[in-house]
């Protein structure tokens, strides 16, 4: 089944890390790039970071520039996000993304959404 | 406050047709394509629309898109019940160098 698996989601307090992680599977996960869009309880969709399919080149939101980093193996077919010096405005649902390469710029897969919740 | 505009809720009754727009500028949607998506309650999204009017496998031709210079349009024909979702926008912004995103827009079926 071709899906993306979100996990590594929880309760952190203001300052502390977090590192998510989302498995691929069903797909040649190497052929993509993967991007983290998270979504605060009740608000819209806000893309975080992108990495390119061979994993050269990665980029990021100005919100978590310096404090979020991206990366991944394609070895084992998973894409993670470290999470630094978490704020209080960092809370929400965080998906991990798959997105082709050719055509226009679109998410055709999305995980299930793992919770992170950053206490004051 | 959203890099794209669109309105925060529209409404109908089973049976008719809505448009959802979406507003740019010559940054985003004006020189990329445009991708729909639908966000059923306490569920993750699921592309609707991709470059602008492709209709990903599955999805029922009900559902179009449309672009007009830095604007974009979802069209819903027919609508039904379980059509009711929020519904985002999203497209790549040269200028922030980012995927940016609609702040949403919530489809009410009456």
């Amino acid at each position: 089944e071709v899906q993306l698996v979100e996990s590594g989601g929880g309760l952190v307090q203001r300052g502390g890390s977090l590192r998510l992680s989302c498995a691929a599977s069903g797909f040649t996960f190497s052929s993509y790039w993967m991007h983290w869009v998270r979504q605060a309880p009740g608000k819209g969709l806000v893309w975080v970071a992108r990495i390119k399919s061979d994993g050269t080149y990665t980029s990021y939101a100005d919100s978590v520039r310096g404090r979020f980093t991206i990366s991944r193996d394609n070895a084992k077919d998973t894409v993670e996000l470290q999470m630094n010096s978490l704020r209080v405005d960092d809370t929400a649902v965080y998906y991990c993304a798959r997105v082709p390469v050719f055509g226009g710029l679109r998410v055709d897969l999305w995980g299930q959404g793992t919770m992170v919740t950053v206490s004051s | 406050q959203s890099v794209l505009t669109q309105p925060p809720s529209v409404s109908a009754a089973p049976g008719q047709n809505v448009t959802i727009s979406c507003s740019g500028s010559s940054s985003n949607i004006a020189k990329n394509y445009v991708s729909w998506y639908q966000q059923l309650p306490g569920t993750a999204p699921k592309l609707l629309i991709h470059d602008n009017s492709k209709r990903p496998s599955g999805i029922p031709d009900r559902f179009s898109g449309s672009k007009s210079g830095a604007s974009a349009t979802l069209g819903i024909t027919g609508l039904q019940t379980g059509d009711e979702a929020d519904y985002y926008c999203g497209t790549w912004d040269s200028s922030l160098s980012a995927v940016v995103f609609g702040g949403g827009t919530k489809v009410t079926v009456l």
